[in-house]
């Protein structure tokens, strides 16, 4: 069993709307991470927030929010995307902010299809 | 600057041979090194890490990994493959600066042919 829990695990939407992806652990991790992978390839980052706070966004599209209400949850609000946003979202944990030697933890992901 | 590299992108064996995946590495700084595997559908499980210490790290599942420092190497290997063990497997290491990063190896997929 996953210690880092995503919802939904799929997710189908238009480029219209606008839904929002959720992430939580409960190991008193104060690091967390988004990532998008394509099929047979690495996990690309995209944010990573430190305490509650935004410290990384990887040159990002605006129409990807991200949101940290406490420490144990973080959500990636979406709005307007593209066919090239469809892949596997998965988010990670890790002990310590900026730690080198911290392993993450991952979720199972949300694969999102965007029509 | 950091950099993983995965030397195969398939390792296809047979159920019960024994496998290695190789990952070479690149770094200016002090290194530490992870090895995750992906099960379909599934996110990233660690199965193993090194940090310091002894050079050969035992993980879960049955692998363990070494360390060689003067090959900037960390092969992952196993004894004995189950057909369970196919799945794609990903080298990293942690960046240079302070921020967490992981920098990938681009996968190896392991095939276990019964």
């Amino acid at each position: 069993d996953t210690e880092v829990t995503q919802t939904p695990k799929h997710l189908v939407m238009g480029m219209t709307n606008k839904k929002s992806l959720k992430c939580e652990q409960h190991m008193g991790h104060r690091a967390m991470y988004w990532y998008k992978q394509k099929a047979k390839k690495p996990p690309e980052l995209m944010f990573v927030y430190s305490y509650e706070k935004l410290s990384i966004n990887e040159s990002v599209p605006s129409r990807f929010s991200p949101e940290c209400p406490n420490s144990s949850l973080l959500n990636l609000h979406l709005h307007a995307l593209q066919p090239e946003d469809s892949a596997l979202y998965l988010c990670a944990s890790s002990q310590v902010p900026g730690g080198r030697n911290q392993p993450q933890h991952f979720g199972d992901g949300t694969r999102l299809s965007i029509l | 600057a950091q950099s993983v590299t995965q030397l195969d992108s398939q390792v296809p064996v047979f159920e019960e041979a024994p496998v290695e995946l190789r990952c070479n590495y690149s770094s200016s700084v002090s290194v530490y090194l992870f090895w995750y595997v992906q099960y379909p559908n599934q996110g990233l499980q660690l199965l193993l890490k090194y940090l310091s210490g002894s050079t050969l790290v035992k993980g879960i599942n049955g692998f363990e990994a070494e360390f060689n420092k003067s090959q900037t190497s960390f092969h992952l290997r196993k004894p004995s493959v189950h057909i369970s063990d196919t799945a794609e497997y990903f080298c990293a290491v942690t960046g240079s600066s302070n921020t967490g990063k992981l920098i990938f190896g681009q996968g190896t997929t392991l095939q276990v042919k019964p």
